[in-house]
Order: C-alpha cells, then sequence, then structure tokens
C-alpha cells in the first residue's frame, strides 16, 4: 500500500517556468522530509517540515506542510536546468518507533 | 551530516552468484538502513541494521536472500545472495541524523546488474 501519493510522476517543461509538487496522505505524519535525487547518486536531503500550516523557503523553492500534517507541497519558481533530477517526499510516523515512508517520486527535466 | 561511502559504486554479476555491499559512514551512528530503489522507482526499506543486534527486516525482505551485518557504529554490509535478474536495482544506505526530524543521510548507492 502506498501511503503516500506524489504527483505528478513526470514533469518536462521549459526553462522559467514554474512547477508544483503534489505529496498527499491519509495518514497524519510528524514531519515530512524532501530529497532531490541525480543520477548516480543518492538522494539529498532538501528540507524538514514539522508543524501544520508551516512554509519554507529555499531560494526558488518553496515548501509546505498542510494544516493537519498529512499533505505537502514544493512549488519551484522560474525552474533551471539544474533543477533537473527525481524529487522524492518522505513522511515519518511514530509506529512505536519512527518510520520513513517515501513517496513515488516526480521526475522532473528542466529544458533551456 | 554525515558522510556515505559505498563499495562497490557498480557492479555485473551472474545470477546465482552473490554481492556484498559495504557502507561506511565517517560518524558513529545508531540506525543504518538498507534500501533498494529498482529502476525509475522510489526507494523501498530492506531492512534496519543495529549495531549489536539482528537487523530488523521489512515485510517482503528476508535475511536469508539479505543477509546484514553491523560490527560497529560506523560500518554495515548488505548482502545480495543467490541473485537473479529481478535483483537489478541500486541500493542504498543511510543513516538517520539523530535529531529529532527522521532526517536521512544517504550514500551514493550502488548499481547492481544481474545477467
Amino acid at each position: 500500500t502506498q501511503l503516500l501519493e506524489q504527483s505528478p510522476q513526470f514533469l518536462s517543461i521549459q526553462e522559467g517556468e514554474n512547477l508544483t509538487v503534489y505529496c498527499n496522505s491519509s495518514s497524519v505524519f510528524s514531519s515530512l522530509q524532501w530529497y532531490r535525487q541525480e543520477p548516480g547518486e543518492g538522494p539529498v536531503l532538501l528540507v524538514t517540515v514539522v508543524t501544520g500550516g508551516e512554509v519554507k523557503k529555499l531560494k526558488r523553492l518553496t515548501f509546505q506542510f498542510g494544516d493537519a500534517r498529512k499533505d505537502s507541497s514544493l512549488h519551484i519558481t522560474a525552474a533551471q536546468p539544474g533543477d533537473t533530477g527525481l524529487y522524492l517526499c518522505a513522511g515519518a510516523r511514530n509506529t512505536g518507533g519512527f518510520k520513513t515512508i517515501f513517496g513515488a517520486g516526480t521526475r522532473l527535466f528542466v529544458k533551456a | 551530516s554525515a558522510v556515505i561511502s559505498q563499495k562497490p559504486s557498480r557492479d555485473i554479476c551472474q545470477r546465482g552468484t552473490s554481492l556484498t555491499i559495504q557502507c561506511q559512514v565517517d560518524s558513529q551512528v545508531t540506525m543504518m538502513f538498507w534500501y533498494r530503489q529498482q529502476p525509475g522507482q522510489s526507494l523501498t526499506l530492506i531492512a534496519t541494521a543495529n549495531q549489536g543486534s539482528e537487523a530488523t527486516y521489512e515485510s517482503g525482505f528476508v535475511i536469508d536472500k539479505f543477509p546484514i551485518s553491523r560490527p560497529n557504529l560506523t560500518f554495515s554490509t548488505l548482502t545480495v545472495s543467490n541473485m537473479s535478474p529481478e535483483d537489478s536495482s541500486i541500493y542504498l544506505c543511510s543513516v538517520d541524523s539523530r535529531g529529532l526530524d527522521n532526517e536521512q543521510f544517504f550514500g551514493p548507492g550502488t548499481r547492481l546488474t544481474v545477467l
């Protein structure tokens, strides 16, 4: 069962366009992470959101955690070719020990 | 953060053989994790490796197929046993950040191809 639904699965856009990636669940998470993975490398942590309604900005990237802590979004403004990669959301739940669940990922390709 | 290295970075193996993947961390960590990432897909947790005790395996993964060692707080190995083409995948180790937010740091991965 995929507890974290991530959309879209694939996105190909022109440089300069904006985009939003969504991560949704019916479960409540104690925290949620966003990672970016480039070919041949492991995922690299971008941000962690913890508080419902929290918004964090990392240059052109804006991350939001839903009020109920069940969903999150990643918005990229004026995408650049360097943003190309696989974006993964990951939610942590305390089920007697913390377990992290990864979304299916969004593969982004930004064309110059 | 933690710096994590994995060896080998990639390998091509014959079916029926076994491959051991090493994961080295530059600092002592309590928990190390092994993930599988099949082509074009997300990460699936194989097991959690704890120092001084047996690894904890996720549903669908068993010790006979994926034996894990954790001899100290900076090192772990994952063996992929009796390989078949279905085992072709990227295998990643990760460690937790020791913080409260369950952040993980990942190694670069081992790309395994089974012929």
